[in-house]
């Protein structure tokens, strides 16, 4: 079936330094997509979406690009937190249908 | 941004109880809710989607005599687990679509649900 999935499941980054966290997805019906960041023992927070019609969003400290010719989405965090130690969840959807969750990949930022 | 809140946020029963869920969403109107339910270090997997007035869809192999859910207004549903067992212990996090044409979807908080 139609899935989407990460590249990375653990990127570990030192604090200041961008991140880049990729995704693959499959359906290429899907034409919203959105990353959440999800800390322990809480629900996925909304970060930044995108739409089909676009290659390029941006957001506080925050970029995702969009490459429909090769189904890959990205997040791009700029100057990297300890606070942005997470795990990152892409998901896709087409239309208004359910929304397709990747695996997820941990961010580890050290000090 | 919107937000979404669960209550309780935490919550221990015994075995052959039943629990209730509460999602609403504070700052705009979800026609759609939906349930996840999230094991540890695991993605979330759908167990249903609920449209305000209307019967839930369940996903394949979510049992929906044992997950009831209610979704009676524009900003609330509910997931009531019937008869709990040890087995049903997860993370149960809610999430609600924004109505309107692009539709983001945001999270609740999550439920920490633990059945001895």
């Amino acid at each position: 079936g139609e899935s989407v999935g990460l590249h990375l499941p653990t990127l570990s980054v030192q604090e200041g330094d961008n991140s880049i966290i990729n995704c693959a997805y499959s359906n290429s019906a899907s034409d919203y997509f959105i990353w959440y960041k999800q800390e322990s023992g809480k629900g996925p927070q909304f970060i930044i979406d995108i739409r089909s019609n676009m290659d390029k969003r941006q957001g506080q400290r925050v970029t995702v690009l969009l490459n429909k010719t090769v189904k890959h989405l990205s997040l791009q965090i700029a100057a990297t937190q300890p606070g942005d130690s997470a795990v990152y969840f892409c998901a896709e959807r087409p239309g208004f249908q359910k929304l397709v969750f990747g695996t997820g990949t941990r961010l580890l930022v050290s000090p | 941004g919107a937000v979404v809140s669960q209550h309780p946020s935490r919550v221990i029963c015994k075995s052959g109880t039943s629990v209730k869920i509460e999602c609403r969403s504070l700052d705009f109107q979800a026609t759609t809710m939906f349930w996840y339910r999230q094991f540890p270090k695991q993605s979330l997997m759908l167990m249903a989607t609920s449209n305000e007035g209307s019967k839930a869809t369940y996903e394949q192999g979510v049992e929906k005599d044992k997950f009831l859910i209610n979704h009676a207004s524009l900003t609330l549903s509910t997931l009531t687990v019937t008869s709990a067992h040890p087995e049903d212990s997860s993370f149960y996090i809610c999430s609600a679509r924004v109505t309107g044409p692009l539709g983001e979807q945001y999270f609740g908080p999550g439920t920490r649900l633990t059945v001895t």
